[in-house]
């Protein structure tokens, strides 16, 4: 069976430092990626989605960035993190050749910014 | 472009009562059609989802929802919430577009279930 994860699950950052967050999946191959922000009180926001290593789409533009340097890993990064940038961080993945198209997500990093 | 809106955003109702959680969409293609619920500090999970079909889904822990294509519309039921049902639920919309295969998510709807 499939399994996603997220690490770590929580973390207190500064302003201003950098920030590196972890996914990978396991039991699949080619997934679909997604980077999610959920803010507190909000729905989740698309930031980064990857259909394959070393392809990456970004839906807004920020601080951050995304990279997948193996088929089933998928990593959030910044180089300075602001104040708003506080939030619950959810990984997520799909099947690429299953035409039922929802998303599985991992447990989620509580990112706070201080 | 597509959107979805969560009609509300806390729906408080005691224990063995029913629930309708509401959903609208706005689209020009076909669209795919999901209920998410997430408890505290966690994932997603899927409750259900439409694809094609029976316009009425069944899916866990005894929630269903209907589509309605005129209205425009994914609402969610159960007929008899328990306190375990407090946690957000979330609709989310996909559809294949210009832009390829999108999939965007509601605000949320914290259910609040009390004894």
């Amino acid at each position: 069976s499939q399994t996603i994860h997220q690490w770590p699950a929580t973390l207190v950052q500064p302003v201003g430092s950098p920030l590196s967050l972890e996914c990978t999946v396991e039991g699949t191959s080619n997934p679909n990626l997604y980077w999610y922000r959920q803010a507190a009180g909000r729905g989740l926001q698309l930031l980064f989605y990857s259909v394959g290593i070393g392809q990456i789409s970004s839906e807004v533009p920020q601080n951050l960035s995304a990279s997948r340097p193996q088929d089933r890993q998928f990593i959030l990064s910044s180089k300075k993190l602001l104040l708003s940038d506080s939030g619950f961080y959810l990984c997520a993945w799909s099947p690429e050749d299953r035409p039922t198209y929802e998303q599985y997500f991992g447990p989620g990093t509580r990112l706070t910014v201080t | 472009a597509q959107s979805v809106t969560q009609l509300d955003s806390q729906v408080p109702v005691f224990e063995e009562a029913p629930v309708e959680l509401r959903c609208n969409y706005s689209s020009s293609v076909s669209v795919y059609l999901f209920w998410y619920v997430q408890y505290p500090n966690q994932g997603l999970q899927l409750l259900l989802k439409y694809l094609s079909g029976s316009t009425l889904v069944k899916g866990i822990n005894g929630f269903e929802a209907e589509f309605n294509k005129s209205q425009t519309s994914f609402h969610l039921r159960k007929p008899s919430v328990h306190i375990s049902d407090t946690a957000e639920y979330f609709c989310a919309v996909s559809e294949w577009g210009t832009g390829g295969f999108k999939t965007i998510f509601g605000a949320g709807t914290r259910l609040f279930v009390k004894a």
